[in-house]
């Protein structure tokens, strides 16, 4: 069964340090999404990537936040200076399509920690 | 913005019998309403969905519920079994998959 997979599945880091977080989303889907959530709290939206741009952001990705698709298959999030409050579980998402029949498939979770 | 409402925050049912969770939505705009099931250590797993032009939807032991009027949405999981143990999300958005905005969980545990 295709699944999402996310790189790494736990990560420390120091404060202020940049992080870059991976995701290979299912081959032939088009739309990808990073979520969090921190511990014992709700999953929050951050980002919508489709067509290689930017499509929805909320209020939590701001400029420490950035999204890439490099190549054909990975989709990273990167945060250029973290904050201890960026910890969290980061899941990425990707769909066939946006709406319709287009189930939102997750991964499996890249959990930070900011000391 | 949208703001999503989830109770109860945990639940213990008896093996066999049936579980409901409420959630209620702000937004009168949102029209698609997903339900996902996260295990331990994994990321959620969509286990139905429901569209505002439908009143009502089930899949086997799942069914969810949509009052538009009211602005909730209930799933109900009956003959309930070990397995069903899990966290539970509702969420809401106005298009489709993007921008979701999850409820805050309800922990089911089935007692054998």
């Amino acid at each position: 069964e295709p699944e999402v997979t996310q790189t790494p599945s736990h990560q420390v880091t120091q404060m202020g340090q940049e992080v870059i977080l991976r995701c290979v989303p299912i081959s032939n889907h088009l739309y990808f999404y990073w979520y969090r959530q921190i511990l014992g709290q709700k999953v929050e939206f951050l980002v919508s990537f489709y067509n290689n741009e930017i499509s929805e952001k909320s209020e939590i990705f701001d400029d420490q936040f950035s999204v890439e698709r490099p190549d054909g298959s990975n989709f990273t999030l990167k945060i250029r200076s973290t904050k201890l409050e960026d910890s969290a579980m980061y899941f990425c998402a990707s769909s066939v399509r946006e709406e319709g029949s287009g189930e939102l498939f997750f991964g499996e979770g890249s959990r930070l920690t900011v000391l | 913005g949208e703001n999503v409402e989830q109770h109860p925050s945990t639940l213990s049912v008896q093996e066999g019998d049936s579980a409901v969770i409420k959630c209620t939505y702000s937004d009168s705009a949102s029209n698609y309403f997903p339900w996902y099931k996260q295990e331990l250590g994994k990321g959620p797993q969509l286990i139905i969905d429901i569209r505002s032009n439908v009143g009502e939807k089930k899949d086997q032991r799942i069914a969810v519920t949509l009052n538009k009027t009211a602005k909730h949405f209930s799933l109900h999981i009956t003959e309930t079994q070990p397995e069903d143990s899990a966290v539970y999300f509702c969420a809401a958005s106005i298009r489709g998959n993007e921008k979701l905005t999850f409820g805050t969980g309800t922990r089911l545990t089935i007692i054998p």
